[in-house]
């Protein structure tokens, strides 16, 4: 199985910072990795797919980057609305799918 | 728009089946040419994908649960289904219907719906 390590497991950070998410793979994944956000009692939407490809009405200041079995997940600028838990999800070994264990993003 | 709605017993007793439906609207299950999944989350926990059907029928499951998974698919009413058997208080979760697009992403969720395992 494909193990998915996210990091850190929580952060806090202040409206306007750069944010940043990682996730490593146990093994060489290509570029199957997905981003999510969750928000308290919704369901997880969609940001990021394919490790770098914002998905359609994601705001640009999201944005992820990797290959292979290292990836990060950024917020360019942290907005108030950006308050969530943050997953990872690879997708290599289809059609097994795997997320990480999460990240819980709090404003400072 | 694509919506999704899981319906079902948010209570169900320890060795007995957990049995919940997906009814999709916005677009037909049969024409769209996508799996449909289920995953779930523990409280507190992370997401655990529980497994993805075609509209044929054709079905693929998260092995650490394939003993007791069943997934179908009714595309007469627009919806897919999930059996689990023999449940313990282990699968208490909220349970959550999605689009699987490719068998890559999920892209449009239910709202999810939870269920609690207990006597």
């Amino acid at each position: 199985d494909i193990q998915m390590t996210q990091s850190p497991s929580s952060l806090s950070a202040s409206v306007g910072d750069r944010v940043t998410i990682t996730c490593q793979a146990s093994q060489d994944i290509s570029n199957y990795l997905n981003w999510y956000q969750q928000k308290p009692g919704k369901a997880p939407k969609l940001l990021i797919y394919d490790a770098s490809n914002l998905e359609t009405g994601v705001p640009s200041r999201f944005s992820g980057s990797g290959s292979g079995t290292d990836f990060t997940f950024t917020i360019s600028s942290l907005q108030p609305e950006d308050i969530a838990t943050y997953y990872c999800q690879q997708y290599d070994n289809l059609p097994q799918s795997t997320f990480g264990q999460g990240t819980r993003l709090e404003i400072k | 728009q694509l919506q999704l709605q899981e319906s079902g017993p948010g209570l169900v007793k320890p060795s007995e089946t957990l049995s919940l439906t997906c009814t999709v609207s916005g677009d037909s299950i049969s024409s769209s040419g996508y799996y449909w999944g289920w995953i779930r989350q523990p409280p507190g926990k992370g997401l655990e994908w529980i497994g993805s059907i075609f509209y044929s029928g054709n079905t693929y499951y998260n092995p650490s649960l394939k003993s007791r998974v069943t997934i179908s698919v009714d595309t007469s009413k627009n919806q897919f289904s999930l059996n689990l058997s023999s449940v313990t208080a282990a699968d208490t979760a909220v349970y959550s219907c999605a689009r699987h697009k490719h068998l890559a992403c999920f892209d449009y969720w239910g709202q999810g719906t939870l269920v609690t395992v207990s006597s």
